[in-house]
């Protein structure tokens, strides 16, 4: 039973790229979460989807950043024309309803390093 | 907006007894989370509080205080493996908000 997938790890991109971080969620959750980590701070929330739907994007920038989860396939987390302060890890969880009490399970996160 | 505090290091002996003390001010509580995470790994689930008292989990224990807004994770036993970062985290029904997280080194 495999965990939250993301990938790739670790990503590189020079200024003005795109960056595009895919999450497979575990076989059966249906909620995906993206959060982003800044070196020496915590966790922020970013986005909840479900399936074909973004419910929160309350924490996502308005400009450059783009979250899908299609009804196949991964959700995928897009960043456009990527700055230095875009440099971060971003984490994907996923859950089998929204309720806290069943928890997130996290993927290993991707590194983005912006050049 | 949301609020949460919590030491940024602590270090302590092997086999002792560490307490990371986690404070929050949230609107809309609707639980509080301790979470692992190793450096460069995901977080990993430790205990999930809801009502106040003290949830216990072999080694981990977790305890809430909802009128004082505080948390504690008490690490006992403590073993080289727990050196890691341990996050607290209060939800918002589907949403959490992280601390900036407690670095804990176990020497030996």
């Amino acid at each position: 039973n495999a965990g939250v997938m993301q990938n790739p790890r670790h990503l590189v991109r020079r200024r003005g790229q795109e960056a595009r971080l895919r999450c497979s969620p575990m076989k059966g959750h249906s909620h995906v979460y993206w959060y982003r980590q800044l070196p020496e701070e915590g966790l922020k929330f970013m986005v909840y989807l479900q399936k074909e739907n973004i419910i929160d994007e309350s924490g996502m920038p308005k400009e450059r950043f783009s979250a899908e989860f299609p009804k196949e396939g991964p959700s995928i987390l897009r960043i456009q024309q990527v700055v230095r302060g875009d440099s971060a890890a971003y984490f994907c969880a996923s859950s089998p309803r929204a309720e806290p009490n069943y928890g997130y399970t996290f993927g290993s996160g991707t590194r983005l390093t912006v050049v | 907006g949301q609020n949460i505090d919590q030491p940024t290091e602590m270090t302590a002996t092997e086999g002792a007894i560490v307490q990371i003390n986690c404070t929050y001010q949230t609107s809309g509580f609707n639980g509080l989370f301790w979470y692992q995470q190793h450096a460069g790994e995901a977080p990993t689930f430790l205990s999930y509080n809801v009502l106040d008292g003290l949830e216990e989990k072999g080694r981990f224990s977790s305890f809430l205080s909802r009128s004082k807004g505080y948390s504690y994770l008490l690490l006992k036993e403590l073993q080289m493996k727990d050196s890691a970062s341990y996050l607290c985290a209060a939800c918002t029904y589907y949403k959490l908000s992280f601390g900036a997280g407690t670095t804990v080194t176990v020497r030996a």
